[in-house]
């Protein structure tokens, strides 16, 4: 079966400091990757997602992806992170079966990002 | 607002009775996914539509819970004799149905429910 493991139950760091989150997924097929964000008081957001091609991925407010096939891992990573980063994150799955087949997603359980002024 | 809306945003009720949740997905969005999401957790699938059709259903919808989306268009989640465990927040997305590996689904607010 499908799984996620996100291994950063909860990350405290400063305002500028570098952030790498870490994502593994169990999964033998070919896989769409994706992170989502949720802020304080919000809803799910999608911050970046892989589907196929270059296996570094860009996404939104400065946060970066990497692809690494061999190691089944989907790392988040953003060089200066800010206040407003404060959020938890979500890694999460989808297998990749074709057109007639709608996929869920399988969600890791989230490291919540905590970011001191 | 054209994103994934949901009412009601929160509900509490007591043990035994019945609830119903009720997702609007983003116009021309022909899939439509409940997932659940305990805290602490993150969120687990419980059953998806393709259109009006109800193609896919998770292990954790046990038979006191039925979902619907009768004109392929807004879908509604019923929990008949709540349980404190039901207790989660109840969450749809919606995707406009391309091809599985090209595909994004984007999230309501969701409903938080209360078993008391």
């Amino acid at each position: 079966a499908q799984s996620v493991s996100q291994h950063n139950h909860h990350v405290i760091l400063s305002e500028a400091a570098s952030l790498e989150l870490g994502c593994n997924y169990s999964y033998g097929g070919t896989v769409n990757l994706f992170w989502y964000v949720q802020y304080p008081g919000q809803h799910l957001q999608l911050l970046l997602k892989y589907f196929s091609g270059d296996p570094l991925v860009k996404g939104i407010k400065g946060f970066e992806a990497e692809f690494i096939k061999s190691k089944f891992s989907f790392n988040l990573r953003k060089p200066s992170v800010q206040w407003s980063d404060t959020a938890e994150y979500f890694c999460a799955v989808t297998s990749s079966t074709g057109y007639s087949s709608a996929s869920k997603i399988i969600f890791g359980s989230g490291t919540r990002l905590s970011i001191r002024p | 607002d054209t994103g994934v809306s949901q009412n009601p945003r929160h509900k509490i009720t007591k043990r035994g009775q019945n609830v119903t949740f009720r997702c609007d997905p983003i116009s021309e969005h022909n899939r439509l996914y409940w997932y659940r999401q305990t805290l602490g957790q993150g969120p687990e699938f419980l059953t998806y539509f393709q259109n009006e059709a109800q193609l896919e259903k998770s292990r954790l919808l046990s038979d006191r819970f039925s979902a619907e989306r009768p004109k392929g268009s807004f879908s509604t989640l019923e929990i008949q004799r709540t349980e404190q465990g039901d207790s989660a927040m109840y969450l749809c997305a919606s995707s406009l149905g391309q091809p599985s590996n090209t595909d994004t689904q984007y999230f309501g607010p969701g409903t938080r429910l209360t078993v008391l």
